[in-house]
């Protein structure tokens, strides 16, 4: 098993640009979630989705989409970059019944200018 | 509102020297406090499980116990492969299901 990739590693945008950071399991895992890590601020809930098909907001989803038309991928869009995004991308997944034992991915590294 | 303060923020140990780490919360009634380690650049790692107070779980150099409003991470006789920030995450019973907040974590450094 991979267990949890996130692509890109690293990524730099301009203001008002978009992107999405791609997040992908192969556990088949229910439950996945998107966090961002600042210095000083820790780990922070962005969105999850606890199956296909159903989505929600966690601490900081402004300025972020989701969605989830499969078990595996989680996708997440940054509508219009801004500098405040600027932060390291962690994608989790777990299972149903162990929900919070989550697999983390090995992050996106994202820089907006 | 849900509270997880953890301290210390950083701790320097030399190999062979034990610790512990502190991780206070409040959260309306504990579904299960959640033990997670990071290493440099890498994403978090569970550890462990906590769901009731007195209950104590252990991995390697690693020990975890709960009380009604604390938890601890105690690390005995520490390797230089033990540092990394360790973080936790209490649930409550009112909190979104899946949703982990996690504490700002203690960053251990363990030099030989």
């Amino acid at each position: 098993n991979a267990g949890v990739t996130q692509t890109p590693k690293f990524q730099v945008l301009k203001t008002g640009q978009s992107m999405t950071l791609q997040c992908a399991q192969d556990m088949n895992h229910e439950y996945m979630s998107w966090y961002r890590q600042d210095p000083g601020m820790g780990l922070r809930l962005i969105h999850y989705s606890v199956g296909a098909g159903i989505t929600d907001q966690g601490e900081v989803p402004n300025g972020y989409n989701v969605s989830r038309s499969t078990t595996e991928d989680f996708p997440l869009r940054l509508l219009s970059a801004a500098p405040s995004q600027t932060s390291v991308y962690f994608c989790a997944s777990s299972k149903g019944d162990r929900v919070y034992e989550q697999y983390f991915g090995p992050g996106t590294r994202l820089t907006v200018t | 509102e849900d509270q997880v303060t953890q301290s210390p923020e950083a701790l320097r140990l030399q190999e062979g020297e034990s610790s512990s780490l502190n991780c206070s919360y409040t959260v309306s009634g504990l579904r299960g406090l959640f033990w997670y380690r990071q290493d440099p650049g890498k994403g978090p790692e569970f550890l462990f499980t906590l769901y009731s107070a007195g209950e104590e779980k252990e991995k390697e150099r690693l020990k975890a116990t709960l009380t009604k409003k604390e938890s601890f991470l105690h690390i005995t006789a520490p390797k230089p492969e033990d540092s990394a920030t360790y973080l936790c995450a209490p649930v409550g019973t009112t909190d979104s299901w899946g949703k982990l907040q996690f504490g700002a974590g203690t960053q251990v450094v363990v030099t030989p």
